[in-house]
């Protein structure tokens, strides 16, 4: 079945610590996105990449960094320099330019020990 | 700035009745726009999509209408069942945004048997 798979679906992370969030599709679909949800609020967008090799900051991107080495994975790695991290992620994909429709994850809650 | 609002943050229907979920934008270069579903602990799915040339895209169930001159748009859920009880998410984007959606804060709807 194709769709998106993302690992772990529960995350703690220590005082200091980098986490990585992994985001793996096989739809074949040239962009992929992360975005955080914060509980009452939208869905903002942290980073998306339209092609390997190649991404751009979102609305919310520091304290994040990302990496698009191939087309199916475009893992989110949060940093200590992200204050808040405590959040729902979502990764989502769509065909390209387009194709307005993105097609989710499972998400991954992560938590501040 | 929040270029998307969802003002109800919940509706309660009863199963057999009509749901309607409004959003309201700021952005005048949003050109699509679509509804999303989220189960919690789940990613959103989409549900149905609506372009500006239009004023009315139809699914089953599922309508939605856009007034571009008033800067708003609805989901029309009828007849309502307790499977729909969930998180409804509008989003919208610009003319040459590259898919990049920008979402609602969401409205939590709750369908009773």
């Amino acid at each position: 079945d194709g769709g998106i798979t993302q690992s772990p679906k529960y995350l703690f992370r220590k005082e200091g610590q980098n986490v990585t969030l992994s985001c793996e599709q096989n739809l074949n679909h040239d962009a992929m996105y992360w975005y955080r949800q914060d509980p009452g609020q939208g869905l903002r967008l942290i980073y998306y990449s339209q092609i390997v090799n190649d991404f751009q900051k979102g609305d919310i991107a520091e304290g994040y960094s990302v990496s698009r080495e191939k087309k199916e994975s475009f893992p989110l790695t949060v940093t200590s320099a992200q204050k808040n991290p405590t959040a729902f992620y979502l990764c989502a994909s769509s065909p390209g330019e387009g194709s307005e429709k993105l097609f989710f994850g499972s998400g991954t809650q992560l938590s501040v020990l | 700035d929040q270029q998307v609002k969802q003002n109800s943050p919940s509706l309660s229907v009863q199963e057999g009745r009509i749901s309607i979920l409004n959003c309201d934008y700021t952005n005048s270069m949003f050109d699509y726009f679509l509804w999303y579903k989220k189960y919690p602990a789940e990613g959103p799915t989409f549900l149905i999509s609506i372009s500006s040339i239009k004023d009315k895209n139809e699914d089953g169930r599922f309508t939605v209408f856009l007034n571009k001159s008033a800067k708003h748009l609805s989901l029309h859920i009828v007849p309502s069942q307790p499977g729909d009880s969930a998180v409804y998410f509008c989003a919208a984007s610009a003319i040459g945004g590259f898919q990049k959606l920008v979402f609602g804060t969401g409205t939590r709807l709750l369908v009773s048997p």
